[in-house]
């Protein structure tokens, strides 16, 4: 069955530091998103990416995050200056109608020290 | 904006016990029902989803829900839990239509515990 994979599964940084998360989606899917998980708590809406623009991001995607799809297969994202406060499992899933079936990842755990 | 509420945050059930979990959502128009499963340390899975038709959904593992549309409910229920079944339990909905980046909001899961 068809996966969508993250990289790295855990990384540490300090804060103030960028950090790039990828992912790479299913290769028929054209619909990509990134969804974050505070310890805890639910899994929360950042953003949604189709013909490469972003479609919908929620409040939490600020100034310091960005996506970007380098080179058709790749979905990453950046977070340019780390805060404590975005230590959590960042979750990448992709659709192929945008609708109806989303596939995740495993995650990346983020820690920011 | 569409929210999800489960009413359940942790429960603790024997093997081979009846499931029920709670699920509702508010949202004026047509929506999608999810339900995900994570396990420990793993991603979400998705259990069942509706989009329309027989209100009654089954999906993996032996799980069915049951859209109420009247009472704004998508209830997930198994007949006999396994201690395997122990994860947090994910409803969600999105809005839209094929051809819409639509995406998933969450409610605050249900950590379900099966004990031997």
């Amino acid at each position: 069955e068809p996966e969508v994979t993250q990289t790295p599964s855990h990384q540490v940084t300090q804060m103030g530091q960028e950090v790039i998360l990828r992912c790479v989606p299913i290769s028929n899917h054209l619909y990509f998103y990134w969804y974050r998980q505070i310890l805890g708590q639910k899994v929360e809406f950042l953003v949604s990416f189709y013909n490469n623009e972003i479609s919908e991001k929620s409040e939490i995607f600020d100034d310091q995050f960005s996506v970007e799809r380098p080179d058709g297969s790749n979905f990453t994202l950046k977070i340019r200056s780390t805060k404590l406060e975005d230590s959590a499992m960042y979750f990448c899933a992709s659709s192929d109608t945008g609708v109806y079936g989303y596939t995740f990842g495993s995650g990346t755990r983020l820690t920011v020290v | 904006a569409q929210s999800v509420s489960q009413h359940n945050h942790h429960v603790i059930l024997s093997e081979a016990a009846s499931l029920e979990l709670g699920c509702n959502y508010s949202y004026g128009g047509t929506v999608n029902l999810f339900w995900y499963v994570q396990y420990p340390g793993q991603h979400l899975q998705l259990l069942l989803k509706y989009f329309s038709g027989d209100p009654l959904v089954k999906g993996i593992k032996g799980f069915e829900a049951e859209f109420i549309k009247s009472k704004f409910s998508f209830n997930l229920r198994k007949p006999s839990v396994q201690w395997s079944d122990t994860a947090e339990y994910f409803c969600a909905v999105n809005v839209g239509n094929t051809g819409t980046a639509s995406k998933l909001t969450f409610g605050t899961g249900t950590r379900l515990q099966v004990t031997l």
